[in-house]
């Protein structure tokens, strides 16, 4: 299988502990793109990189999260000194630049963030 | 703010019957209107993009057609069956990077 892939699945933690997510997007996809979902809304976005370069940053990002993607290829979502409000599913999808689906992203099954 | 809105939240129905969803969104600087469907404990998956006023588009049971002017598309599903049972998600781009989704509207078809 060659989608998306995301890990862990699941993750359970206690309030104040830092947490990390990885994302393998599509190996030729060079767009990779964070979102958060929280119960009954819709996918929000966090961020996007453009190979290695992280163009856009959401005002929900605080300073406690951190992306990378250091060699244009995964990504890492760092959360650090959670909270309970941090609970949530967190998707990564991925894009080939020239996308002749106008923007279509492909998601992984997501990472589910649970703070105690 | 660029707010996406579907509606109804929730749905459900019973095998074999047909049903819509809406989805508004503002139509200033439109680019492209796509619908996912997120089955639970899977990815959420591409089922249409949309561009033109007027568009339409159809996959088996499934059809989306596009309003750029008011600013809203329908999803209609004929002949609901119980594998039809997801979140069926709208979203918008306003350039080629940044797609904002609505709520979703959850379907839970009954055999």
């Amino acid at each position: 299988d060659t989608g998306v892939s995301q890990d862990p699945r699941h993750k359970i933690t206690k309030r104040g502990q830092n947490v990390t997510f990885r994302c393998d997007p599509i190996s030729e996809h060079n767009r990779l793109y964070w979102y958060r979902q929280t119960l009954g809304q819709g996918p929000e976005f966090l961020t996007y990189f453009q190979n290695e370069a992280q163009l856009e940053k959401s005002r929900l990002l605080s300073d406690r999260f951190s992306a990378e993607r250091p060699k244009g290829s995964f990504s890492t979502l760092e959360i650090q000194r959670t909270e309970q409000g941090d609970s949530a599913m967190y998707l990564c999808a991925s894009s080939p630049q020239t996308s002749p689906r106008f923007g279509e992203l492909f998601f992984g099954e997501g990472s589910r963030l649970t703070v105690l | 703010i660029l707010n996406v809105e579907q509606s109804p939240q929730s749905l459900h129905v019973q095998e074999g019957d047909s049903t819509n969803f809406t989805c508004s969104f503002p139509s200033s600087n439109f680019y492209a209107l796509h619908w996912y469907r997120w089955e639970t404990a899977k990815s959420p998956e591409a089922l249409f993009v949309m561009t033109l006023n007027g568009d339409e588009k159809k996959k088996g049971r499934i059809s989306a057609t596009l309003n750029t002017k008011e600013g809203y598309s329908y999803l209609y599903i004929k002949g609901s069956q119980p594998e039809d049972s997801a979140t069926y998600l709208c979203a918008t781009t306003y350039n080629n990077n940044d797609m904002r989704f609505g709520a979703g509207t959850r379907l839970t078809v009954k055999p």
